[in-house]
């Protein structure tokens, strides 16, 4: 039930780009993605939801693909502090009140 | 405003002793949530508590429980600590139910048992 995030790992130089996969076996109603850095809590960074509505951040994008069950970020002229471990959390459609599940991560660093 | 505040942040057990994760926001928000971070493992669901008066199991409850002591506080129990529940233990709230809403995540306690 737990969501695929790929890759598990990415270097990338400052300036470089980067896409993050996150892949589930259940039809979705949302799909939410929260960065931690080392040592510290997860911080939101934005929701995707069925039909199109995004909320969060205005320098970061995602897509939602409802029909595949994936959505994918796209990180851009990659800055230092993108460095972190990336997590999508999946939310399945017509379950009540379910939980987010969360993916295991992709970690991203980024060099100067 | 502190947003939500968990205490202690670490935490040295031996294995059989027992306590109580603290955790609290000031933002008003219905929903709580209890995680566990293992490495490779991601965030996984122990508890939650949709309002207040009522709290459900979450992925991994065995060996915890909890108390939703008033809107404000969410308080997690291990009653008997064993080594496997050495972890990180993230508090979670959010205004509304998960679908849409955005989750605010405490520090995080660090917890090892010996």
């Amino acid at each position: 039930q737990q969501p695929v995030q790929s890759p598990q790992a990415v270097i990338l130089r400052e300036g470089e780009d980067a896409v993050i996969n996150c892949s589930s076996s259940k039809a979705l109603y949302s799909v939410h993605w929260y960065r931690q850095k080392h040592g510290e809590a997860p911080v939101f960074l934005m929701i995707l939801l069925k039909g199109g509505e995004q909320k969060g951040h205005e320098k970061i994008s995602a897509s939602f693909n409802e029909k595949k069950q994936q959505s994918s970020l796209y990180l851009t002229a990659s800055q230092l502090s993108y460095s972190g471990t990336y997590f999508c959390g999946t939310y399945p459609m017509n379950t009540g009140f379910q939980k987010l599940v969360f993916g295991t991560g992709t970690r991203l660093l980024v060099s100067p | 405003n502190a947003g939500v505040t968990q205490t202690p942040k670490f935490q040295v057990l031996k294995t059989g002793q027992s306590m109580t994760l603290q955790c609290a926001q000031d933002m008003n928000h219905n929903s709580m949530y209890w995680y566990r971070q293992d490495p490779g493992m991601g965030l996984r669901l122990i508890y939650y508590s949709a309002s207040e008066g009522t709290t459900d199991k979450g992925e991994v409850p065995n060996g915890y429980n909890v108390s939703r002591l008033n809107k404000r506080e969410f308080s997690l129990r291990l009653e008997s600590a064993a080594p496997s529940q050495t972890s990180v233990y993230f508090c979670a709230s959010s205004y509304s139910m998960p679908d849409t809403d955005t989750q605010y995540f405490g520090p995080g306690t660090r917890l090892t048992v010996l």
